[in-house]
């Protein structure tokens, strides 16, 4: 258990829709990654956020967007959905600083049909 | 462009085999992670290395950290069918603090 929980596990839904993926990370851990992960690929980074700040934006579309609150858990929106959005979509939380290792949650599956 | 390098890609090889991952930059990390994924799963850490020319060993995997830390190796002896997954390796780079960079990930898959 890696103290980083997804939330769903699983999703499905229609296309054009909108759906909230949540991240809770570890305790302590200041730092929230979103990586979108699609079958057979690598984790392509979409957002970083660090205390509730933006703190690097990858490849990530502007149908999407994240926050991260003041409790440091952190939601990821994915609106206009469209089929090629199936994938898997992982959060990771980290210290940083002394700490950087990454601890990933188990991830959330989003199908689109 | 990626920060971090990794090759090869994608990886095929037999059981018993060994091989040899890479993790290249042009920068300097102050220190750097391997991560094995496996299907369906998050990526799990499994080893950090800090000091230039550093090496670790987790059981037949050899961890090595350049010397002038801006590469990493992951080298397997004797490879299982247990190994395949995803090898992903990360860090931090000097001078851009809290920010945890990936590489796109070397695929293995090890065949019986």
């Amino acid at each position: 258990d890696s103290g980083v929980t997804q939330t769903p596990k699983h999703l499905i839904t229609a296309t054009g829709q909108r759906v909230t993926l949540r991240c809770s990370p570890r305790s302590g851990d200041l730092s929230v990654y979103w990586y979108q992960q699609s079958l057979d690929q690598g984790l392509q980074f979409l957002i970083q956020y660090y205390n509730g700040e933006e703190r690097a934006k990858g490849n990530i579309l502007e149908r999407f967007s994240a926050q991260q609150f003041p409790d440091l858990h952190s939601e990821l929106n994915l609106s206009s959905l469209e089929l090629g959005d199936s994938a898997l979509y992982f959060c990771a939380s980290s210290a940083l600083g002394r700490r950087p290792e990454a601890f990933f949650g188990q991830g959330t599956r989003l199908t689109v049909v | 462009t990626q920060l971090l390098e990794q090759s090869p890609q994608f990886l095929s090889i037999q059981e018993g085999e060994n091989l040899t991952v890479y993790c290249n930059s042009s920068s300097v990390f102050s220190s750097l992670q391997w991560y094995r994924q496996e299907p369906g799963e998050g990526p799990v850490l499994l080893v950090t290395v800090v000091t230039g020319g550093e090496v670790k060993k987790l059981k037949r995997l050899t961890f090595q950290f350049g010397d002038a830390r801006k590469d990493s190796s992951l080298h397997i002896t004797a490879a299982q069918t247990g190994d395949t997954g995803l090898y992903l390796c990360a860090g931090e780079a000097v001078g851009d603090g809290n920010k945890l960079v990936f590489g796109a990930g070397t695929i293995l898959r090890v065949k019986s």
